[in-house]
């Protein structure tokens, strides 16, 4: 089974300034890992994966995430936020093709961290 | 627009009663999936279908029931609701059965009175 922890529920942060959000997972296998964005009232919205290679991935809107494979991390950065970044970003890992076949496909997702940005 | 298309949006009902929710998966996707999204839960996992088979369950009550129709399109039935199933109800939908990244519905909210 996996889990996801996202280290924090809500971060405010000044527009323009780099912001970190955290994400920890746990695994018996290996994952591959996501992103989403939850604009009010809407969806949910891929920012960006890891399925593997380079450990530093891109995204859209200029984020980006590290892959810390000892550290069982996936922290996703933007250095220069704005007003229209304010959402819910949630954490997701799914497991790689798996003999049993019982978590083909789900996602598990962390809690979400509230990020606000203030002008 | 995501290309995943759910209805109804929002959907009052009693205590009691069954509703039926649907989704249409974006064009040339074979796999569907459903999750319910809640303050007190999260994003909790129901159920895939892959080309109209069942691929994997989650957290799914013995009360939801859900199938993918010949041309993908799926349902998800809730039936003898309680006040605790309000949520939002999301459809996602993939190519494949792997997931390599999803594509979600704008969902259904469902509130029971």
């Amino acid at each position: 089974a996996q889990s996801v922890t996202q280290l924090d529920s809500q971060v405010p942060v000044f527009e323009e300034a780099p912001v970190e959000l955290r994400c920890n997972y746990s695994s018996s296998v290996s994952v591959y890992l996501f992103w989403y964005v939850q604009y009010p009232n809407q969806g949910l919205q891929l920012l960006l994966k890891y399925l593997s290679g380079s450990t530093l991935v891109k995204g859209i809107n200029g984020f980006e995430a590290e892959f810390n494979k000892s550290q069982t991390s996936f922290h996703l950065r933007k250095p220069s936020v704005h007003i229209s970044d304010t959402a819910e970003y949630f954490c997701a890992v799914t497991p790689l093709l798996n003999a049993g076949g019982t978590s083909y496909g789900k996602l598990t997702f962390g809690q979400g961290t509230i990020l606000t940005v203030h002008p | 627009d995501s290309g995943v298309t759910q209805t109804p949006k929002h959907l009052i009902t009693a205590t009691g009663q069954r509703v039926t929710l649907r989704c249409s998966p974006r064009s040339g996707d074979l796999s569907v999936y459903w999750y319910q999204q809640s303050l007190d839960q999260g994003l909790q996992f129901l159920i895939q279908y892959y080309n109209g088979e069942e691929r994997a369950k989650g957290n799914i009550l013995e009360r939801f029931s859900a199938q993918q129709f010949p041309d993908l399109h799926s349902e998800l039935n809730l039936s003898s609701l309680e006040l605790g199933d309000s949520a939002l109800y999301f459809c996602a939908s993939s190519v494949g059965a792997v997931n390599y990244g999803y594509t979600f519905g704008s969902g259904t909210r469902l509130t029971v009175v």
